[in-house]
């Protein structure tokens, strides 16, 4: 079955960085997008950014554009989230989801998440 | 503040038939598909209807979708109490070039 699992969550100060990974299992990697979708505590959900199957497109959020990258590797099975200048507004669960093969909202399944906190 | 539109709340008695609005503008749910998801408490979110009014396999046909103009709706027949989750609409956004989700409904099974 397809399985998603995040790593690299933990605790950062304002203007550091964090990279998240995100090992995909269970299906063709390669031939789907990605998203990341994000969730501050007692908040409701936000996307944040997507990537397409060969990482030709990346499309992302206002609130993280400039500071955020998104990226994989179709080799490693595996999806990244690169975090600069964090802000306390970025503590947040961050999910990794399996997309479609076309730009569309179609999120399905979603990683456990990872808790990522921004604190001085 | 969330580009669509969500009540906050709702709420049931079971066996009852509840209904989420979730209203978006010509650049959203008017040009794009409506989705909804479902997350149970302490979960991740759950794919519940996708391209509008579709179930993917394993969602019963108590759960269903629609979409008029630039509002999707779900609506949730004979309520159980397993339904009591948070319910999110989302859909891509063509001015944004990015995707959009409403600001959660909290459903209560009374």
């Amino acid at each position: 079955q397809v399985q998603l699992v995040e790593s690299g969550g933990g605790v950062v100060q304002p203007g550091g960085s964090l990279r998240l990974s995100c090992a995909a299992s269970g299906f063709t990697f390669s031939t789907y997008g990605l998203h990341w979708v994000r969730q501050a505590p007692g908040k409701g959900l936000e996307w944040v950014a997507f990537i397409r199957f060969d990482g030709s497109n990346k499309y992302y959020a206002d609130s993280v554009k400039g500071r955020f990258t998104i990226s994989r590797d179709n080799s490693k099975n595996t999806l990244y989230l690169q975090m600069n200048s964090l802000r306390i507004e970025d503590t947040a669960v961050y999910y990794c989801a399996k997309g479609s093969t076309t730009v569309t909202l179609w999120i399905d399944p979603w990683g456990q998440g990872t808790l990522v906190t921004v604190s001085s | 503040q969330a580009v669509l539109t969500q009540p906050p709340s709702a709420s049931g008695t079971p066996g009852q038939r509840v209904t989420i609005s979730c209203s978006g503008s010509s650049s959203n749910i008017g040009s794009n598909y409506v989705y909804w998801y479902q997350q149970l408490p302490g979960t991740a979110p759950k794919l519940l209807i996708y391209r509008n009014d579709q179930r993917p396999s394993g969602v019963p046909d108590r759960f269903s979708g629609s979409k008029s103009g630039t509002s999707g709706s779900l609506a949730i027949s004979g309520l159980r109490s397993e339904d009591e989750a948070d319910y999110y609409c989302a859909a891509w956004d063509d001015s944004l070039s990015g995707g959009v989700f409403g600001g959660g409904t909290k459903l209560t099974v009374l």
